[in-house]
């Protein structure tokens, strides 16, 4: 069964300190895949997806992501965290030639001043 | 700004209600998506509508319902609403096959 997996409810971090957000999917194919952060109260934005190609991919805010398809994995990082990172964020898995998305259950960041 | 926007920001109504929460997705987009977002169960999707057409549904209640209007604009009708239906409900729209989905702020509702 195709499913998104984000093994960290909640990850706290020092400002500055670097910050690894794990993700892992299950699907027989190479995914199309995305993260998205929330900001309390506020609706999703997209930080960053992948593809096709290479395998690192940027975003916004300083973020970027790796696609590893041995790991079936599309880890978030960020060498320095700011405070106004705190947020939540989503991995979410598309489906090539569909409408279909899954999310994951989301990581919370607390970032400690 | 995403360029989906939702209708009414906030909703605050009581048990047995109902309610409509209002849907426009960015300009051209096709596909609408329902989530619903609540503290113990997370991002739940809820149904999809594509040019007019139900193309799939998520863990969405009989209570509920929802449609595609011509002018692509979505509604989403919630019904002898309970306590346990407050939540914040994200509407989300797409212009491609496995795009990035465009998400707007969403309605947050809340029943007494």
């Amino acid at each position: 069964a195709q499913s998104v997996t984000q093994p960290d409810i909640h990850i706290t971090v020092s400002e500055g300190a670097s910050l690894e957000l794990r993700c892992n999917y299950s699907y027989g194919a190479t995914p199309y895949l995305f993260w998205y952060v929330q900001s309390p109260g506020q609706g999703l934005q997209l930080l960053l997806k992948y593809f096709s190609g290479d395998t690192l991919v940027q975003g916004i805010k300083g973020f970027e992501a790796e696609f590893k398809r041995s790991q079936s994995s599309f880890n978030l990082r960020k060498p320095s965290v700011h405070w106004s990172d705190a947020a939540e964020y989503f991995c979410a898995v598309g489906f090539s030639g569909t409408y279909k998305y899954i999310f994951g259950t989301g990581t919370r960041l607390k970032v400690l001043a | 700004d995403s360029g989906v926007t939702q209708t009414p920001k906030h909703l605050i109504t009581a048990t047995g209600q109902r309610v409509t929460l209002r849907c426009s997705p960015r300009s051209g987009d096709l596909s609408v998506y329902w989530y619903q977002q609540s503290l113990d169960q997370g991002l739940q999707f809820l149904i999809q509508y594509y040019n007019g057409e139900e193309r799939a549904k998520g863990n969405i209640l009989e209570r509920f319902s929802a449609q595609q209007f011509p002018d692509l604009h979505s509604e989403l009708n919630l019904s002898s609403l309970e306590l346990g239906d407050s939540a914040l409900y994200f509407c989300a729209s797409s212009g491609q096959v496995g795009g990035e989905l465009f998400f707007g702020e969403g309605s947050r509702l809340t029943v007494l």
